[in-house]
């Protein structure tokens, strides 16, 4: 079975700057997909950015970018110009290529301060 | 707006009645996932269809939960004999079948069991 973990549970970052969520994953696959969904405050969970593994290239949406190090299996997530709307909960995910179930890790709260 | 529709929104119940809980995927979707998600945890998977067939359902998913999805279409989640500890927010999700295609969630059903 894969495994994804968020190892920060809680985190702050001030209006403008950068926080950095980090996520890793254990699997023995080669081929997979990864996500990083939003989780508002009693909202519903929506797509952040995705990322291939068979591509090298980072993925990138606007303010939201990844740092995926295949090798380390790792797969952090940028957040620019953090924004108070920014503030929720942060799951990262799995999925291999061809299969049906996504595996999510525990989540990191983040709060923009003002 | 052809989002993912999940109703209720919220369920009390007392201990022992049972409940249902409805999803209506985006149409054009041909998988739906539920999910079970208590707080400060990720997305647990329960169960999953593709069209009208069930194809995986998870250990968690004891023989008081059945998930049905007539038609390909909605879905229907129940949990007889409710216990305390079925006490969670139940997301419903749904995407296409390509590999990378992400999962598109409802705004879930939040169950009390008293």
């Amino acid at each position: 079975a894969q495994t994804v973990t968020q190892s920060q549970p809680e985190m702050s970052v001030q209006e403008a700057e950068t926080v950095t969520l980090s996520c890793t994953y254990d699997t023995s696959e080669n081929n997979y997909y990864l996500f990083w969904y939003k989780q508002p405050p009693s909202r519903q969970m929506i797509l952040v950015i995705r990322q291939e593994a068979y591509k090298q290239q980072n993925a990138t949406e606007n303010r939201f970018s990844v740092n995926f190090q295949k090798a380390a299996k790792s797969f952090s997530l940028k957040i620019s110009d953090s924004q108070l709307g920014d503030t929720a909960m942060y799951f990262c995910a799995f999925m291999k290529h061809g299969g049906n179930q996504f595996y999510f890790g525990t989540g990191t709260s983040l709060t923009v301060i003002p | 707006d052809t989002g993912v529709s999940q109703n209720p929104r919220h369920k009390i119940t007392k201990r022992g009645q049972n409940v249902t809980f409805r999803c209506d995927p985006i149409s054009e979707h041909n998988r739906l996932y539920w999910y079970r998600q208590t707080l400060g945890q990720g997305p647990e998977f329960l169960t999953y269809f593709q069209n009208e067939a069930q194809l995986e359902k998870s250990r968690l998913l004891s023989d008081r939960f059945s998930a049905e999805r007539p038609k390909g279409s909605f879905s229907t989640l129940e949990i007889q004999r409710t216990e305390q500890g079925d006490s969670a927010m139940y997301l419903c999700a749904s995407s296409l079948i390509q590999g990378n295609s992400p999962l598109h969630f409802g705004n879930g059903t939040r169950l009390t069991v008293t």
